[in-house]
């Protein structure tokens, strides 16, 4: 098991809400990036923080946004949700802005409803 | 066209069969090329990467990248049934955040 850890497991959410996912990174990294991944699906680039910033950000609409806090602990925020942002939400952590040595969390299941 | 492909599967093998899992990818930025092994209703867990070309062992993996071809590989000899898993492939190019993945690949090992 790594030392990423995310919180809630499960969420259920009706259309329209807005949701917040956690993501207690790996002690030592500062580095945290979000992906989602759809059933069948491999995860897709959400973004990444690195020292409190965002410095990278995949093919997503405004309305996901992000935080990264000085512990380097991490939140995503998804507004306005939609049925397709029913997923996998996995968070990822790693020594360094260069995430070649990524370690995942066990995700978060969403589902809208 | 995805800038990674990867075949869905399934692929069923008897156990202590070698596996062979691939990719082929469109981007020739890509430079930093990983594989991730991911257990039902659990996050993807880092197995290898490979910088650029070449091969790299570790145990019973072996990583294979071919950047003329833009092609790689993933083989698991003496396949055990706790192999059973979806692998992942992963790559981006040496300035980017971002990862790109593959589809995945469902392996089934029979005992």
């Amino acid at each position: 098991e790594t030392g990423v850890t995310q919180s809630p497991t499960h969420l259920i959410k009706t259309r329209g809400q807005q949701v917040t996912l956690r993501c207690s990174s790996q002690s030592g990294h500062n580095t945290v990036s979000w992906y989602q991944q759809a059933l069948g699906q491999g995860p897709q680039f959400i973004f990444q923080y690195y020292r409190e910033e965002e410095n990278g950000r995949g093919n997503f609409p405004p309305r996901f946004s992000g935080l990264q806090f000085p512990n380097y602990s991490s939140e995503l925020n998804v507004n306005a949700l939609e049925l397709d942002d029913s997923a996998l939400y996995l968070c990822a952590s790693s020594p360094f802005q260069m995430n070649t040595e990524a370690f995942f969390g066990q995700g978060t299941r969403l589902t809208v409803v | 066209q995805k800038e990674v492909e990867q075949d869905p599967g399934p692929l069923s093998v008897p156990e202590g069969a070698i596996v062979s899992l691939n990719c082929t990818y469109s981007n020739s930025a890509f430079q930093y090329f990983m594989w991730y092994r991911q257990y039902s209703r659990k996050g993807p867990e880092l197995l290898m990467y490979t910088y650029s070309s070449g091969n790299k062992e570790d145990g019973r993996f072996t990583a294979q990248v071919d950047k003329s071809s833009k092609y790689i590989s993933l083989f698991i000899r003496d396949s055990q049934p706790s192999d059973s898993a979806t692998y992942l492939c992963a790559m981006r190019d040496t300035g980017g955040f971002k990862t790109i993945f593959g589809a995945g690949t469902r392996l089934f090992v029979k005992a």
